[in-house]
Parts: structure tokens; C-alpha cells; sequence
């Protein structure tokens, strides 16, 4: 069993659609990071949490430190958020391990 | 600021052929990482520096792999001699320190042939 597993795998919905993806780690962590990565490569940092819950635009994240799960939730969603999302978790000093990734598309 | 910098985008080498990815990291970041990206593995952590200081290598595959961050501005990843199965999406990322979110460079797409 992967330390850290996403779900699902793959996501298709249409423009507009409340979107979640989640994650759930099996070890002790202290902090877990979601990326996104575009469909060209490039790489970004979107979250970075160890408690509760932050939000930048339409994108929420949120952590349940004791159920060990976190959730990436994407509202109002749109073609251009298309991309493979990426949840991180670091465990002590600076070693992430990292989930399989959830390739989200969105149709217009 | 620029971001992360990685060069070159693309290198196609032969097997046998030294290979060298460098990376710039944002300035004023003290911890840098290189990691890797395959379709089979996704992405790996092989190495990451802390003030210049490489911490954890554990990641880094085998003796053919090195890198090091002779300053703040500047670490190079190598391998010698590069093989087939090294072909993937290396990237660098860094981050300010170890409790912030960490900012990717491109990557740098190897191909060995």
C-alpha cells in the first residue's frame, strides 16, 4: 500500500461542477503540500497545510490531521484547470513522498 | 524574480554519455531539491540541500547520480555514465525554508538513447 493515496485517479466534469480530489497518508506527517501540474509539465505549488483549511480563489484545501486525509476542492471549475493535481506529504525533515496524482478535465 | 531556473529544457544523449542538468534557485530560498518524474515511478525526491549542506540523498539512485550546490545561486545534478532508464522529467524546486511551500523550475525532459 502506497503511503499516500489519491482519489480518484481520473475526474472528467463539466465547466462549472464543484470538483474534490482527495488524499489520505498512512504515516505521521508534518505538513502535506497539493501541486498541480499543467499539461505542458510545469509544476505548481497550490497549498501548503499542516491544520484546518486555506483557500486562494476558487480553491479550497483542507486536513484532518487525526483521519489523516485532505481534501482539494475546486469550485466553479473551468476548462483551464485541467491539469494532473498532486498531493505531498512531508514527513520530518524535509522528505516528501508523494501520492499518483489525479488527472482532472474539464469540458467545456 | 525569475523563479526557479533550470537548464537545458530537453537533452538527448547517448547511453554511456555524461550528463549535467543545472538549476538557479530563487534567491534568498535556503533549501533546494532535485526530484525526478516518470510515467512508472511519478515523481521521486533523489536529493535536497539545505543551505548548500545536501541533507538527504537517500533518494539518489545509484553511484552514477551526484549533485552538489557549490553556492546559493547554483546546483547541478549529474550523471555518468547515463543509461536508458535514466530518461524521465528532472526537476528542481526550491523552497525558502524547510516549513514553506516549495516553487518548481520547468524541469529539465532527458532522453537517453
Amino acid at each position: 500500500k502506497n503511503e499516500v493515496e489519491q482519489s480518484p485517479q481520473n475526474l472528467t466534469a463539466q465547466e462549472g461542477e464543484f470538483i474534490t480530489i482527495n488524499c489520505s497518508y498512512s504515516v505521521g506527517i508534518s505538513a502535506l503540500h497539493w501541486l498541480q501540474q499543467h499539461p505542458g509539465g510545469g509544476i505548481v505549488s497550490l497549498f501548503m497545510l499542516s491544520s484546518g483549511k486555506k483557500k486562494h480563489g476558487r480553491l479550497i484545501a483542507t486536513i484532518n490531521i487525526q483521519e489523516k486525509h485532505s481534501s482539494l476542492h475546486i469550485t466553479a471549475s473551468h476548462p483551464r484547470d485541467s491539469a494532473v493535481y498532486i498531493c505531498a506529504v512531508r514527513r520530518g525533515a524535509q522528505k516528501l513522498v508523494f501520492g499518483q496524482g489525479t488527472r482532472l478535465t474539464i469540458n467545456p | 524574480d525569475a523563479g526557479v531556473i533550470q537548464s537545458p529544457r530537453h537533452e538527448v544523449t547517448e547511453m554511456g554519455q555524461e550528463v549535467t542538468l543545472r538549476c538557479k534557485p530563487i534567491s534568498g530560498h535556503n533549501s533546494l531539491f532535485w526530484y525526478r518524474q516518470t510515467m512508472m515511478r511519478g515523481l521521486e525526491l533523489l536529493i535536497y540541500f539545505n543551505n548548500n549542506v545536501p541533507i538527504d540523498d537517500s533518494g539518489m539512485p545509484e553511484d552514477r547520480f551526484s549533485a552538489k550546490m557549490p553556492n546559493a545561486s547554483f546546483s547541478t545534478l549529474k550523471i555518468q555514465p547515463s543509461e536508458p532508464r535514466d530518461s524521465a522529467v528532472y526537476f528542481c524546486a526550491s523552497s525558502r525554508d524547510r516549513d514553506t511551500e516549495a516553487f518548481f523550475g520547468q524541469g529539465t525532459r532527458l532522453t537517453v538513447v
